[in-house]
């Protein structure tokens, strides 16, 4: 009965690798989110999806890209993953034409470890 | 100057004390505002949400907002050790798709 469910929980790999992440939300929200929590426990937005829609594309480095094959599902793809790409990465949900749309549903997070 | 700022702790309390977590802001446009707790290795989950300034209370959680001050405040009373945990506040702009996260303060409440 997971909300927000990712995958995988944990990733470890070497640096240059490519690695996909992937999020799904049973929810019935609008829109989905791509969180990085850094070592200091600071969370910062990375992208958005809005009903498959690109919404929030912040300064990430074009290596990472999102993908939305519809609103239940927001992956993450990285390449050639660098040292300084190791963090959690939290998936979110929320919905948006609602009251709160703030109220995000978060997942518990993919830690990702690059060797 | 960052949009919110946050005191990272740690903070240690007693089981049963008052638990006061604070955040200030910058920008003024802020309307809404909200309290995530996050447990070790889990994700953040929604505490509060309030918007505009005031109070809100839910058990033993008040949320309070000062936008004069550009302050936003959460207590906790009769603090237990089920509390421990980081509280992220959060603030968004109306019209904005995009919650701003401050860096979070560790809590332990200690038996």
């Amino acid at each position: 009965d997971t909300a927000v469910s990712q995958t995988p929980k944990y990733l470890v790999t070497q640096m240059g690798n490519d690695k996909s992440i992937k999020c799904e939300q049973n929810l019935g929200h609008d829109t989905m989110y791509w969180y990085k929590q850094d070592s200091k426990k600071f969370l910062k937005i990375m992208f958005s999806y809005n009903n498959k829609e690109l919404i929030i594309n912040e300064t990430v480095p074009n290596r990472f890209s999102p993908k939305s094959p519809d609103k239940a599902h927001l992956n993450l793809h990285i390449n050639s993953l660098e040292l300084g790409d190791s963090a959690v990465y939290f998936c979110a949900s929320s919905q948006v034409s609602s009251g709160r749309k703030y109220g995000y549903t978060f997942g518990s997070g993919t830690r990702l470890t690059v060797v | 100057q960052k949009e919110v700022e946050q005191d990272p702790g740690p903070l240690s309390v007693p089981e049963g004390a008052i638990v006061s977590l604070n955040c200030t802001y910058s920008n003024s446009a802020f309307q809404y505002f909200m309290w995530y707790r996050q447990y070790s290795r889990k994700g953040p989950e929604l505490l509060m949400y309030t918007y505009s300034s005031g109070n809100k209370e839910d058990g033993r959680f008040t949320a309070q907002v000062d936008k004069s001050s550009k302050y936003i405040s959460l207590f906790i009373r009769d603090s237990q050790p089920s509390d421990s945990a980081t509280y992220l506040c959060a603030i968004a702009g109306a019209g904005s798709y995009q919650l701003t996260f401050g860096k979070g303060t560790k809590l332990s409440v200690i038996p």
